[in-house]
Parts: structure tokens; C-alpha cells; sequence
């Protein structure tokens, strides 16, 4: 199974400062159709999972531009440019290129300083 | 609104069944992969179970392999999970949700709890 390992588990940020999480998994997410599957969920408290990003790079419609994603082969970043209150929550990366299983990575709690 | 509903939830004892139920609306349902993911309190999202657009192929995570069942009903645009021999593990929220990695949006119901304990 593809393990997807986040770092950092906690991101305490102060308002209006950037943040960034990383995302590594243990065999590259690269499919043989070219594309690779590599998602960033977003959760808030109390809340049901919302995807952010989609293959990597793709931002969801309604999803602020201050969320951007980069990254290729088994390395990936999920980056907001200015934290903002409602950013609060936790961040999943998930891979869907071996599958199954599709597989997340275990979450970064970002709360505000 | 595209909007998916999930049902079914509740309090079983070890070794019940329970049959969850995920009600698709507001868009076209048939065609898309549909998924199974848990969360168990406190932890984090792990993916339980899926079926392609027509029921014809399944995948389940080993850890409810035997025990679960995913089907789908396209003509009542309902998606389902047929819980069996539940364990304490089991305890969690389970959200359905589509087709993880299609351009037009990736919806999640809003969960349905199941607790298994005696």
C-alpha cells in the first residue's frame, strides 16, 4: 500500500502569515496514463471533509486563492499564502494512483497562534 | 445542489449488522465511482470501501474485507454499505462521497455515526 506521511502533524500560525504542509509518499504517485492523483482535503471542526485541490495542482471551484498546491513524484506541498480565521481545521493529503487501497495521510491540525 | 445524505447510522452490539444508506441528489448519479470513508473519533479519514458506476466492481479496504459490502441502487440514485460482523474498531463516522478525483467536484455527505459496543 502507498503510505502518505504529512509533515507537520501540528501548524500553529499567526493570521495573515503563510503556511505550508508537506505531503511524501512511499512510492511514486505518477499513473501510467501521465497523471498523478494527489488530493488536499480540508476539514474543519464539526465538519464533513471538502476537497481543496485535485491532481496536485487543480484548485475546487469556491476555493480562495490563497490555497495552492505543487509538487511532483512522491513529494507534494500544500501551501495558503495568508492564513486566514476560517482556515482552521485539518488538512489531508490522499493518493489515488495505486489503488486499492486509496490511501491519506494522517492530517495537520493548523490552528491559529 | 448536488448533495449526498447518508443514513443508517446508530448503536449495534458486537457481531451486528447495520446497512448504511446514501441518498445522491443534483446531479447525475450513474456515472460516477462512488466511495465509503470512516473516521473514527479523534482519528484520522481512512477509506473503507468503493464501487464503479455500475456496481460491477467493488474494492474494499482488508480491514472490513468479508465483513462489508458496497452496492448501489442507480435507478433510486442511493449508494450503500452492508456492515456485518462489526467489531469496536468499527466505531466511527462514515461519510460517502464521489468520485475522488473528477473535475466537477469531489461532495461528501455530512456522515452518519455508528457506534458498536454492548
Amino acid at each position: 500500500d502507498v503510505v502518505l506521511t504529512q509533515s507537520p502533524l501540528s501548524l500553529p500560525v499567526t493570521l495573515g502569515q503563510p503556511a505550508s504542509i508537506s505531503c511524501r509518499s512511499s512510492q511514486s504517485l505518477v499513473h501510467s496514463d501521465g497523471n498523478t492523483y494527489l488530493n488536499w482535503f480540508q476539514q474543519r471542526p464539526g465538519q464533513s471533509p471538502r476537497r481543496l485541490i485535485y491532481k496536485v495542482s487543480n484548485r475546487d471551484s469556491g476555493v480562495p486563492d490563497r490555497f495552492s498546491g505543487s509538487g511532483s513524484g512522491t513529494d507534494f506541498t500544500l501551501k495558503i499564502s495568508r492564513v486566514e480565521a476560517e482556515d482552521v481545521g485539518v488538512y489531508y493529503c490522499m493518493q489515488g494512483t495505486q489503488w486499492p487501497p486509496w490511501t491519506f495521510g494522517q492530517g495537520t491540525k493548523v490552528e491559529i497562534k | 445542489e448536488v448533495q449526498l445524505v447518508e443514513s443508517g447510522g446508530g448503536l449495534v452490539q458486537p457481531g451486528g449488522s447495520l446497512r448504511l444508506s446514501c441518498a445522491a441528489s443534483g446531479f447525475t448519479f450513474s456515472p460516477y465511482w462512488m466511495h465509503w470513508v470512516r473516521q473514527a473519533p479523534g482519528k484520522g479519514l481512512v477509506w473503507v470501501a468503493g464501487i464503479n458506476s455500475d456496481g460491477s466492481g467493488t474494492r474494499y479496504a482488508d480491514s472490513v474485507k468479508g465483513r462489508f459490502t458496497i452496492s448501489r441502487d442507480n435507478a433510486k440514485n442511493t449508494l450503500y454499505l452492508q456492515m456485518d460482523s462489526l467489531r469496536a474498531e468499527d466505531t466511527a463516522v462514515y461519510y460517502c462521497a464521489r468520485h475522488f478525483f473528477g473535475s466537477s467536484g469531489c461532495p461528501w455527505g455530512q456522515g452518519t455515526l455508528v457506534t458498536v459496543s454492548s
